[in-house]
């Protein structure tokens, strides 16, 4: 596709329930990254990918939070049992190499947890 | 990575230059300028990115003072679409380097009519 693309862009899910997001890259871009938004902040890094390889998962706030890429190219981050301070959106970008800062990013998806 | 320092507010008049600054007094040589801007319900969006020498293209210009401890982003011609967060960000490059951007709470430009 032309841009990043991530699904669903609205998730509400009750204390304790897991919940899985999509990312879709765009077309051939090596590295892949989450990040985490709260309201009224700048995004902050969760974890990077190279091609299907986590490099970098320091950012993930707990062992509740995983993602993982298996064929290199769609992503899915998923949160167990979640909180209400896991509430946030969660924007997945994408950059053609493993060495560029030019990111890419979809318009995210907005996670509230009731 | 060096600290950004950014106003929280400004605005603009429409059709007028936006002059954005960011002081970045703690940077190293190596380290790149780039400026990243999210309009609202949206993800960040790149602008343009600079070493030492002054950057432009399409969408702005960057002007990175000779002793490089501060930069000003400019939008020559401002439009209401440019109303957004505008994020000064300052990352190493090379080596291991990657996308790990800390982007900070950036300035909030708004453009009036």
């Amino acid at each position: 596709g032309a841009g990043v693309s991530q699904s669903p862009r609205y998730k509400v899910a009750k204390r304790g329930q897991d919940v899985a997001l999509r990312c879709d890259p765009i077309s051939g871009h090596v590295s892949l990254f989450w990040y985490q938004q709260a309201l009224g902040q700048g995004p902050e890094f969760l974890t990077y990918f190279q091609n299907e390889a986590q490099l970098d998962k320091s950012g993930l706030p707990s062992d509740r939070f995983f993602a993982e890429r298996p064929e290199g190219s769609v992503s899915t981050l998923k949160i167990q049992r979640t909180q209400q301070e896991d509430s946030a959106v969660y924007l997945c970008a994408s950059s053609r190499t493993g060495f560029s800062e030019k990111l890419f990013f979809g318009s995210g998806t907005q996670l509230s947890v009731l | 990575d060096a600290k950004t320092t950014q106003p929280p507010s400004m605005d603009c008049a429409e059709g007028r230059a936006a002059n954005l600054p960011c002081n970045h007094s703690t940077i190293s040589g190596n380290e790149y300028v780039y400026w990243y801007r999210q309009i609202h319900s949206q993800g960040p969006q790149y602008i343009i990115h600079g070493l030492k020498n002054n950057e432009t293209n399409e969408m702005a210009s960057l002007i990175i003072t000779e002793d490089r401890k501060s930069s000003t982003l400019i939008l020559p011609h401002a439009t209401l679409r440019d109303t957004a967060v505008y994020y000064c960000i300052v990352r190493g490059a090379g080596g291991t380097s990657y996308g790990k951007l800390t982007f900070g709470q950036g300035t909030i430009l708004t453009v009036h009519p």
